[in-house]
């Protein structure tokens, strides 16, 4: 059964970049049939969609936080990568990493993390 | 992007009843591309619902999708206790993917 778990520091400072890891087990990240996700959740926003990556690096990333966000991807340690840069109070969320397929009728998240809360704060 | 609007916000009702929950879209949703999660509190969102009315693995036959264009809805036939939680709808059919802002199912 696939599972997914991040990690990364809870407590961010304004201005400075948020970096999460997803680490992946129960099936291979170089899978032709999936790609990786973060999705985050606040109280003020509901559930936002970052981004996807595919194990060959491609990546999509929502546009209203393209300019900040860089997916990357490691495929000898079954781990997927977030970084967001410039962070604010608005970015206080928990943030979820998550499956979905490769085709568009697939593109739902099947298997998701636990979450992690990140707080951006002084 | 597409905006999903659900409602009610919370919906109060008591084991047994009869629930439906509606996921309204800005713009039509092509082929049918919108799912359903359930979350309780502290944990990830569950898959329900895939394709509007495909039940995902492990799913009970009490859950119902159904809708098409930009009406959607879930129908929960008889609420267990278990059922009590947050309902998410997500589109699917256009970039980004986007997520309603759920509807709170509460014990009556």
């Amino acid at each position: 059964q696939l599972q997914l778990q991040e990690s990364g520091p809870g407590l961010v400072k304004p201005s400075e970049t948020l970096s999460l890891t997803c680490n992946v087990s129960g099936g291979s990240i170089s899978s032709r049939n999936d790609y990786w996700g973060w999705i985050r959740q606040s109280p003020g926003k509901g559930l936002e969609y970052i981004g996807s990556i595919y194990y060959s690096g491609s990546s999509y990333y929502n546009p209203s936080l393209k300019s900040r966000v860089t997916m990357s991807v490691d495929t000898s340690k079954n781990q997927f990568f977030l970084r967001l840069t410039s962070v604010t109070a608005a970015d206080t969320a928990v943030y979820y990493c998550a499956r979905r397929g490769t085709w568009l009728e697939t593109y739902y998240f099947d298997s998701w993390g636990q979450g992690t809360l990140v707080c951006v704060s002084s | 992007e597409i905006v999903l609007a659900q409602s009610p916000g919370t919906l109060s009702l008591s084991p047994g009843d009869r629930a439906t929950l509606s996921c309204r879209a800005s713009q039509n949703v092509v082929s049918h591309y919108l799912a359903w999660y359930q979350q309780k509190p502290g944990q990830a969102p569950r898959l329900l619902i895939s394709g509007a009315s495909r039940r995902a693995t492990g799913i009970p036959d009490r859950f119902d999708g159904s809708g098409s264009g930009t009406d959607f809805s879930l129908t929960i036939s008889r609420l267990e206790p278990e059922d009590f939680a947050v309902y998410f709808c997500q589109q699917y059919a256009s970039s980004p993917i986007t997520f309603g802002q759920g509807t709170r199912l509460e014990i009556k």
